[in-house]
């Protein structure tokens, strides 16, 4: 059973069109995390929302945080090649920080 | 101020043979997490440990998987008998503590294949 489902799994765009990528539950999480990761090397943290319904802003990628703390968006507005990779979210539940609830991952080619 | 160092970097072994994977969390991080990326799958949590001791591995598999955070020096996870369905990249993460909003630090991961 996936807890957090993570959809599209593969997305293929041209340069400047804007995207969203979803990750849904039925869990609650006290934080949800988003990473991007490059082939062959570790997931890198992009944001943590921890606060039902907050917002992030980071340049041109958009996170949401649902009201109800069960699921998550990354929207990214005018997307280039330089966006192309592996995002992940990962949930963690209440007092257990680390030990981090993937979704499977969206494949994310921006094409020139 | 180095991150989190993983090595090796890749691993080949034989069916049977000893897997060993090391870990040094990043300068003022004691708590490290291992998690094991299986092909065409997501991260997936294995054990959590502090130093010298275990406080979750509800993701370890029953038997020949171990892991240890000695007093000094790094983290290991053994894999003992390794069989074919163990090829995976395993990454190691640290943090400063275990807060809701914790901030984990991930390696670049070690690549093990079992022939």
């Amino acid at each position: 059973t996936q807890l957090l489902e993570q959809s599209p799994q593969f997305l293929s765009i041209q340069e400047g069109e804007n995207l969203t990528v979803y990750c849904n539950s039925s869990s609650v999480f006290s934080s949800l995390q988003w990473y991007r990761q490059e082939p062959g090397e570790g997931p890198v943290l992009l944001v943590t929302v921890v606060t039902g319904g907050e917002v992030k802003k980071l340049k041109r990628l958009t996170f949401q945080f649902g009201d109800a703390r069960k699921d998550s968006s990354l929207h990214i507005t005018a997307a280039q090649p330089g966006d192309t990779g592996l995002y992940l979210c990962a949930g963690a539940r209440y007092n257990q920080g680390g030990k981090l609830i993937f979704g499977q991952g969206t494949e994310l080619s921006v094409k020139p | 101020n180095a991150g989190v160092m993983q090595n090796p970097r890749h691993l080949v072994r034989r069916r049977g043979q000893e897997a060993r994977l090391r870990c040094s969390p990043m300068k003022g991080h004691s708590h490290v997490y291992w998690y094991r990326q299986l092909p065409e799958e997501g991260l997936k949590f294995m054990v959590y440990l502090q130093k010298e001791n275990i406080i979750d591995e509800s993701g370890m598999p029953k038997e020949r998987f171990s892991a240890e955070f000695p007093k000094e020096g790094p983290s290991i996870l053994r894999i003992q008998q390794v069989v074919r369905g163990d090829s995976a990249a395993y990454f190691c993460a640290s943090s400063k503590d275990n807060s809701g909003a914790n901030v984990l630090t991930f390696g670049a991961g070690s690549r093990l294949t079992v022939l």
